[in-house]
């Protein structure tokens, strides 16, 4: 398997303009989570999914973030509009059913920066 | 969740066994402890996990005492490429979510 796959690696984007960013989770696991990570907030929780279903959004920073997961091999998070302060690395991770037991892998990340 | 403690950062040499210590004082009978390294530039790696006594796999080894308020990673003989962020985390098993805390940051010399 591949594993978690992030495109892009890296995004330079001006502030105002939309910003997409896509993970393709390991066949068969069950759980997709979103995290964004910053020297100052390190690893925070932005949203996850359950069989391709919204779990639990309340890391979402503002409603110019939005996640979805149309099926069980891609998600996408869109900023709209991006601002600097969205400058950060974004992961995007999958696990099995039992998630915490069989511990999740993550992606190479994409990082995100917005002059 | 319980709430995990862990040093900020280490430094330590090529060739030394380290030691990372977790305190969670508060975990509950049905929590276990995983650890997670995360290299510059990657994503979080899932290294270890334990309930009690001790675990140990490739990448280290997971002591764990009988009052499970802390825990300890040993990593074997370390070398510069085991520079990395560790974090300790505890939760239950079926929790659907993982938090993250700042982690230690070990730095390996040579």
């Amino acid at each position: 398997d591949a594993g978690v796959i992030q495109s892009p690696r890296h995004e330079v984007t001006e502030m105002g303009q939309e910003v997409t960013l896509r993970c393709k989770p390991i066949s068969g696991h069950d759980y997709l989570f979103w995290y964004r990570q910053t020297m100052m907030r390190g690893l925070e929780l932005l949203i996850y999914f359950n069989n391709n279903v919204p779990i639990d959004d309340s890391g979402m920073p503002e409603d110019r973030f939005s996640a979805k997961m149309p099926n069980a091999s891609f998600s996408t998070l869109k900023i709209q509009p991006s601002e600097p302060r969205d400058s950060a690395v974004y992961f995007c991770a999958s696990s099995p059913a039992i998630s915490f037991q069989e511990g999740y892998t993550f992606g190479s990340g994409t990082r995100l920066t917005v002059v | 969740l319980a709430k995990t403690t862990q040093p900020i950062s280490m430094d330590s040499y090529e060739g030394q066994e380290v030691n990372i210590t977790c305190s969670h004082n508060n975990i509950a009978t049905n929590d276990y402890i995983t650890w997670y390294q995360q290299f510059p530039s990657q994503g979080p790696r899932f290294i270890i996990q334990g309930y009690k006594t001790k675990v140990t796999n490739e990448v280290a080894s997971l002591f764990i005492p009988a009052d499970r308020k802390s825990s300890t990673l040993s990593l074997p003989r370390v070398s510069l490429s085991d520079t990395a962020v560790y974090y300790c985390l505890v939760g239950e098993y079926g929790d659907d979510k993982i938090i993250f805390g700042k982690g230690t940051r070990l730095h390996i010399l040579p």
